[in-house]
């Protein structure tokens, strides 16, 4: 079974503040662990891979096989930055391909 | 990036009577779509996976004769809620992945939101 862990409903930071949003996995197999955003009154949207290891709007995320995490990390957090943000596990099954969400950490970045 | 949109964005029925919600890729074909239920304050839950020209495959604990899903063409998925009830009240996405050009990233709709009164 693949299960996706995300610690905290809520987080609020001050904008310029360090922002850490945190991941942890349970897969046997090979991960595809992806981070999603959802904007308020937007649609759900990828934001960044690990596969690619790209920095994407200043947010950046490393895959730690050792911990099984997936934490998105951005060093200066912008208002902007406020979301819904959800980390995802998909499962490399081809044609059983299944992505599952973690629960989802509301962010909210304060002037 | 491929577009996924859905429709009706809103609807609300009455209890006891079905409902469809359609899912179209605009500017790609997918054999495969996936139908999530968003719960408030919750995560996205798949409640199935819609495969073009086979019986669609269901997550444990949804009932496939409740939410009854279609992918006729490689477009277009359906999802009908029959005998719709309060309960059924839900936020339902659909998404698919546009595999000859990217790996693994998912295209969401807009959502729809369904309120049974």
């Amino acid at each position: 079974a693949q299960r996706v862990t995300q610690p905290e409903k809520l987080l609020s930071v001050f904008k310029g503040a360090p922002v850490e949003l945190k991941c942890n996995y349970s897969y046997s197999g090979s991960p595809e662990l992806f981070w999603y955003v959802q904007y308020s009154r937007q649609r759900l949207q990828l934001l960044l891979r690990h596969i690619s290891r790209e920095s994407i709007k200043g947010f950046t995320a490393d895959l730690n096989k050792g911990e099984t995490s997936f934490h998105l990390k951005k060093p200066f957090a912008q208002e902007e930055d406020s979301a819904m943000y959800y980390c995802a596990l998909g499962n490399s099954g081809g044609s059983n391909y299944k992505l599952t969400f973690g629960k989802g950490t509301l962010l909210t970045v304060n002037p | 990036g491929a577009v996924v949109s859905q429709h009706p964005s809103r609807v609300i029925c009455k209890s006891g009577t079905s409902v469809k919600i359609e899912c179209r890729s605009l500017d790609f074909q997918a054999t495969t779509m996936f139908w999530y239920r968003q719960f408030p304050k919750k995560s996205l839950m798949l409640m199935a996976t819609s495969n073009e020209g086979s019986k669609a495959t269901y997550e444990q604990g949804v009932e496939k004769d409740k939410f009854l899903i279609n992918h006729a063409s490689l477009t277009l998925s359906t999802l009908t809620v029959t005998s719709a009830h309060p309960e059924d009240s839900s936020f339902y996405i659909c998404s698919a992945r546009d595999l000859p050009r990217n790996t693994g990233e998912l295209f969401f709709g807009e959502g729809s939101r369904l309120t049974v009164l």
